[in-house]
C-alpha cells in the first residue's frame, strides 16, 4: 500500500523564522498535495505538486519524484501559519478515482 | 476561484439519530469523495463516487453510511444511526476525470452525544 511519512511531527518557531517540512512517500505514489489544517479544523489546499517547484507567497514546495520526497518551505513565519501541515499522495486505482493517503502531519506552532 | 462548499460547518446530534452532511462540489468536477478525520488522527478515505454510483469505498464505509447526488449539484453523506465514534470532521472533495488533484471543502464537524 501507499506510505506517506512526514517529519518533524512537531515544530515550534519564533515569528519571522523559516522552516522546512519534509514528506517521504512510497514508490506507488504519483501525485502529491500539501494541505494546511488551521486551528478550527478547516483543511486548506496549498499545493498540488507531483514534481518540480511551486511558490505561493511565503510558501513554496518542491517534489523530487525520483527520490520520493517533497519539501514545504515556510519563510518569515507568522502566527497565522500555526496548525497542522499534511502531505498526501495518490495512486491511480484503476477505477477512475484517486484515493489520497495522508501522512500524520507536522504540527507547527508559531509564537510571537 | 471555484471551491467546494460544505454544510453544516458543525452539527451536534444524539446517538442513534440520522445525519446528512451536504457538499456542493466544483461545477465541472465529476469525481466526488468523502474523507473523515477523528480528532487528533489522520485524514482517512471513506468513499469515491462517479456517474451516480460508488467508485470505491474503504472498510470504514459500512452499511451505516450512504452517499447520494440528489439533484445534480449536491453530494450528500448520510449516517443512518450515529454512534459516538462517528464524531469527527468530515471532508468532501472533488476532482476532474484523469486528474490526481483533489479539491477539499473546509469540513463539517460532527459531534455525537
Amino acid at each position: 500500500g501507499i506510505q506517506v511519512e512526514q517529519s518533524p511531527p512537531d515544530l515550534i518557531l519564533q515569528e519571522g523564522a523559516n522552516s522546512t517540512l519534509r514528506c517521504n512517500f512510497s514508490d506507488s505514489v504519483n501525485n502529491l498535495q500539501w494541505f494546511h489544517q488551521n486551528p478550527w479544523g478547516q483543511l486548506i489546499n496549498l499545493f498540488y505538486i507531483p514534481s518540480g517547484t511551486k511558490q505561493n507567497g511565503r510558501l513554496s514546495a518542491t517534489t523530487v519524484a525520483t527520490e520520493r520526497y517533497s519539501l514545504l518551505y515556510i519563510s518569515s513565519s507568522q502566527t497565522t501559519d500555526s496548525g497542522v501541515y499534511f502531505c498526501a499522495g495518490t495512486a491511480y486505482s484503476g477505477a477512475g478515482s484517486y484515493q489520497l493517503t495522508f501522512g500524520k502531519g507536522t504540527k507547527l506552532s508559531v509564537i510571537p | 476561484e471555484p471551491e467546494v462548499t460544505q454544510t453544516p460547518s458543525h452539527q451536534v446530534t444524539q446517538m442513534g439519530q440520522e445525519v446528512i452532511l451536504r457538499c456542493v462540489p466544483i461545477s465541472n468536477h465529476l469525481y466526488f469523495y468523502w474523507y473523515r478525520q477523528i480528532l487528533g488522527q489522520k485524514v482517512e478515505f471513506l468513499v469515491s463516487f462517479y456517474n451516480n454510483e460508488i467508485s470505491e469505498k474503504s472498510e470504514i464505509f459500512d452499511d451505516q453510511f450512504s452517499v447520494e447526488r440528489p439533484d445534480g449539484s449536491n453530494f450528500t453523506l448520510k449516517i443512518r444511526s450515529t454512534k459516538l465514534e462517528d464524531s469527527a470532521m468530515y471532508f468532501c472533495a472533488s476532482s476532474v476525470p484523469g486528474s490526481g488533484e483533489l479539491f477539499f471543502g473546509e469540513g463539517s464537524r460532527l459531534t455525537v452525544l
